[in-house]
């Protein structure tokens, strides 16, 4: 079974504090994306990549940023955390594009 | 502009019956469907899926219909039982763009016993 594990399920932060979400996939598998999920507003794509090393915009990309130094890694970067970013993130991967896509447990961050 | 809308937020249905969950998309260009499940504090699992050159793909108690005219797909579970009731996304792709999905907000089924 594919496992994409996520480090942390619950985080707590301040304002201003630079944040740090890991994830890893155990499948060898090229793409990875990083989604979150708001109450009405259901799964948006934050950043994803297809490659060691490579990384796209998703639809709502300001205040992250990501890396991908390994194939199995993919990390999700807030520069500078702010309350409007309190939300579940979701990390997932999937062995091509047109394949569906394997999800962590999600992290639940809070920005206070 | 949401492209792909799941209009019901929320649906209840008796143990047996047939639980019937809508999508609307706007984007002709998306040719991938994918419908996935949420259980609370987990995240979402693949459910089943439908290219845009068929019109219906079953898995068991799962069936996906898809009118493209209509720009319209349907989950169709039956029959329906407790252990369904989650959240169901609807995704749709366009390999067009990279491949990336777009997902509706979601619809809570609740089946009860």
């Amino acid at each position: 079974d594919v496992k994409v594990t996520q480090s942390s399920r619950y985080l707590v932060k301040r304002t201003g504090e630079k944040v740090f979400l890991e994830c890893v996939q155990d499948m060898d598998h090229e793409n990875m994306f990083w989604y979150r999920q708001d109450p009405g507003l259901g799964l948006r794509l934050i950043y994803f990549s297809y490659d060691v090393k490579m990384k796209e915009k998703g639809d709502i990309p300001e205040g992250y940023s990501v890396s991908r130094e390994k194939k199995e890694r993919f990390s999700l970067i807030l520069e500078s955390a702010s309350t409007n970013q309190t939300s579940m993130y979701l990390c997932a991967s999937s062995p091509d594009p047109t394949g569906a896509a394997f999800f962590g447990q999600g992290t639940r961050l809070t920005v206070v | 502009d949401q492209q792909v809308k799941q209009n019901s937020p929320s649906l209840s249905v008796q143990e047996g019956r047939i639980s019937i969950l809508n999508c609307d998309y706007t984007n002709s260009m998306f040719d991938y469907f994918l419908w996935y499940k949420k259980y609370p504090a987990e995240g979402p699992t693949f459910l089943i899926s439908i290219s845009s050159i068929k019109d219906k793909n079953e898995d068991g108690r799962f069936t996906v219909f898809l009118n493209k005219s209509a720009k319209h797909l349907s989950l169709h579970i039956v029959p329906s039982q407790p252990g369904d009731s989650a959240v169901y996304f609807c995704a749709a792709r366009d390999n067009t763009n990279a491949g990336k999905s777009t997902f509706g907000d979601g619809t809570t089924l609740t089946v009860k016993p």
